[in-house]
């Protein structure tokens, strides 16, 4: 079985340009969060979507947007780029709304995004 | 302000002996927590979980424990095998309609042959 499949795994950017990441969530699970990690620190929640509609926001400005499709899969832009944008970007995939106690979140191996 | 701390950076530990990391949290209002262990290119993995209306979770050779008037839990590994070498994470669920984890900045366990 496939796991959380996120593309591309690396990328490198300019200042103010928009960059689209992608992910693809363990096949039935419904909802899909994404986490923003910089280096030395650990994930930071962006947003989760669930049905295709957003049930949480951190604290990112609005420059960052997702959206998940019908097929259950996400892109997270982000427009405007600054060097601080530089991290990890990890998504999460779980069965339902909340990922249970005993399941926690399934996390893909992340996109690497490099602004300079 | 950080809500999840994690003090301690790195560990090291003699393979066979115990490893105890240590989380703690301020907010009384987070209902439950998670271990992450993350690998080098790879994206965190769920290792272990406990309700906040417990004290103790117990998966193997993973020890979770929790202590609410302190707000702090630990993960006890017992015994410790290299592989176990990684970055771990403690997470707490914040409550709501949907579901977020606040992590905190990891410890970095190196366990030595």
């Amino acid at each position: 079985d496939a796991g959380v499949t996120q593309s591309p795994t690396h990328l490198i950017k300019t200042r103010g340009q928009q960059v689209t990441l992608r992910c693809s969530p363990i096949s039935g699970h419904k909802s899909v969060s994404w986490y923003q990690q910089v280096l030395g620190q650990g994930p930071q929640f962006i947003f989760q979507y669930y049905e295709k509609e957003e049930r949480g926001r951190g604290n990112f400005p609005d420059r960052f947007s997702a959206r998940q499709f019908p097929n259950y899969s996400s892109e997270l832009n982000v427009n405007a780029l600054l060097l601080g944008d530089s991290a990890l970007y990890l998504c999460a995939s779980s069965l339902g709304l909340t990922g249970g106690l005993n399941y926690g979140y399934t996390f893909g191996s992340g996109t690497r995004l490099t602004v300079v | 302000d950080q809500q999840v701390k994690q003090n301690s950076p790195s560990l090291s530990v003699q393979e066979g002996r115990i490893s105890i990391l240590n989380c703690d949290y301020t907010n009384s209002m987070f209902d439950y927590f998670l271990w992450y262990k993350k690998y080098p290119a790879e994206g965190p993995t769920f290792l272990i979980s406990i309700s906040s209306i417990k004290d103790k979770n117990e998966d193997g050779r993973f020890t979770v424990f929790l202590n609410k008037s302190a707000k702090h839990l630990s993960l006890h590994i017992v015994p410790s095998q290299p592989g176990d070498s990684a970055v771990y994470f403690c997470a707490a669920s914040v409550p709501g309609y949907g579901q977020n984890f606040v992590f905190g900045p990891g410890t970095r366990l190196s366990v030595l042959p």
